[in-house]
């Protein structure tokens, strides 16, 4: 069963702190990404990674790094956490290249700056 | 600018109706790929469908088909025999090339979908 894990559902942190969300994939997947999921708004793309320390950047990236240094793992780092930063955070992986290269999605961190 | 646009927050079908949830897209990228996931009320995100932007025909599954108009750049979804547990997010999605070399996949704002007895 293929899978992408997020290392927390809920996450509760202080105005100005790091965070630092966490996933990983096992599915050997070169492609993984970073959304934030807030109403109305849809899934907005924050980074994305399609190898081992490459990354891009995506539509909402200030406020936010990515660190992978391992293929089934890829970070997002908030550097000083802001209550505008409060969001539903989605991370997916997918195949390099080729047809219907769809992506999967882990649960989800729902993150609340206070 | 928009890449993906969903124009209908909300839609509501009868249950067994069929339903058209709209997708409209923008790219210069000659080859890209277009999606459809749910995201029921559990959060999860489920592949639906999915076109290719070279496909000569509309892609199916099951209920569900893609009604895909290249020159007008819309790829909207639809949903035959709507059953109740139909009723979720819709989310259009779009593939496409990078200059640095990866691939890019951007969401439209979604549709939620209300099936009704």
């Amino acid at each position: 069963d293929v899978k992408v894990t997020q290392s927390s559902r809920y996450l509760v942190k202080r105005t100005g702190e790091k965070v630092f969300l966490e996933c990983v994939q096992d599915m050997d997947h070169e492609n993984m990404f970073w959304y934030r999921q807030d109403p109305g708004l849809g899934l907005r793309l924050i980074y994305f990674s399609y190898d081992v320390k490459m990354k891009e950047k995506g539509d909402i990236p200030e406020g936010y790094s990515v660190s992978r240094e391992k293929k089934e793992r890829f970070s997002l780092i908030l550097e000083s956490a802001s209550t505008n930063q409060t969001s539903m955070y989605l991370c997916a992986s997918s195949l390099w290249g080729g047809e219907a290269v769809e992506a999967f999605f882990g649960q989800g961190t729902r993150l609340t700056v206070v | 600018a928009q890449k993906i646009t969903q124009t209908q927050p909300g839609m509501f079908v009868q249950e067994k109706e069929a339903v058209t949830l709209d997708c409209t897209y923008d790219t210069s990228d000659p080859s890209y790929g277009l999606f459809w996931y749910k995201q029921p009320s559990s959060g999860e995100m489920i592949f639906l469908i999915y076109q290719g932007s070279y496909d000569q025909q509309n892609a199916t599954e099951g209920r569900y088909s893609l009604n895909f108009q290249k020159a007008r750049k819309s790829a909207n979804l639809v949903i035959s025999a709507s059953q109740l547990g139909d009723s979720a997010m819709y989310f259009c999605a779009m593939r496409e090339g990078t200059e640095g070399g990866g691939n890019k996949l951007t969401f439209g704002t979604g549709t939620q979908l209300k099936v009704e007895l």
